[in-house]
């Protein structure tokens, strides 16, 4: 299984809303509705952003939204505050019945 | 709130066999799905398998002649093996706790494991 791909990093300014993709096949994102964003800081474990392409975990911020079209997700990050700089990573279920990661993208708040 | 805690050598050898084991605790290991992803150093992340409490497991194919995961009900625990190890190997291992389909809800802090002579 190939890697979803993710561009390598994005930049924003706080206040404004950044935008990151993540790209498939119809045999992982464009077929089903389980795609995943993680949030990861330095040194840290990942954590768990969105879950089944648009849905936030309990204590999530409403400040980051996913959506899909085709075989592309996306993570929408609005208001962007100093403290989501980090690397985001996307992934999805498949249909071997397995989970694909995204190659990670590096968020930058300026 | 589970919590996880990977355990094991943090020193394999080459072409030998790396061995982590995950305690869960704050719940039962009954009745979820359970996996091992890991990060190799300034790299993303890789899922290598997940097990169900029953034992019946599903594995990454690029590692799957290598990979077995198994379960311990009786001790709250599952493990990771992975054998034939190689440099490319070496990476920060994390067991985690599966929250939905394909969706890794809880997460261990991780542990490096480096495949070094």
């Amino acid at each position: 299984q190939s890697a979803l791909t993710q561009p390598a990093s994005v930049s924003g300014s706080p206040g404004q809303s950044i935008t990151i993709s993540c790209t498939g096949t119809s045999s992982d994102v464009g077929g089903y509705n389980y795609v995943s964003w993680y949030q990861q800081h330095p040194g840290k474990a990942p954590k768990l952003m969105i879950y089944e392409v648009n849905n936030r975990p309990s204590g999530v911020s409403n400040r980051f939204s996913g959506s899909k079209s085709g075989n592309t997700a996306s993570l929408t990050i609005s208001g962007l505050q100093a403290e989501d700089e980090a690397d985001y990573y996307c992934s999805s279920y498949t249909s071997s019945n397995t989970v694909v990661f995204g190659g990670g993208t590096k968020l930058t708040v300026l | 709130q589970v919590q996880l805690q990977e355990s094991g050598p943090g020193l394999v050898k080459p072409s030998e066999t790396l061995s982590l084991t995950c305690t869960v605790s704050g719940g039962s290991i009954s009745s979820y799905y359970w996996s091992w992803i890991r990060q190799p150093p300034g790299k993303g992340l890789e899922w290598i398998g997940y097990i169900y409490y029953s034992g019946s497991t599903n594995y990454n194919p690029s590692l799957k002649s290598r990979v077995t995961i198994s379960v311990d009900t009786s001790k709250n625990q599952f493990s990771l093996k992975l054998n034939s190890v190689t440099a490319a190997d070496t990476a920060v291992y994390y067991c985690a706790k599966l929250s939905g389909i394909g969706s890794v809800g809880y997460w261990g802090q991780g542990t490096l494991v480096a495949v070094s002579s």
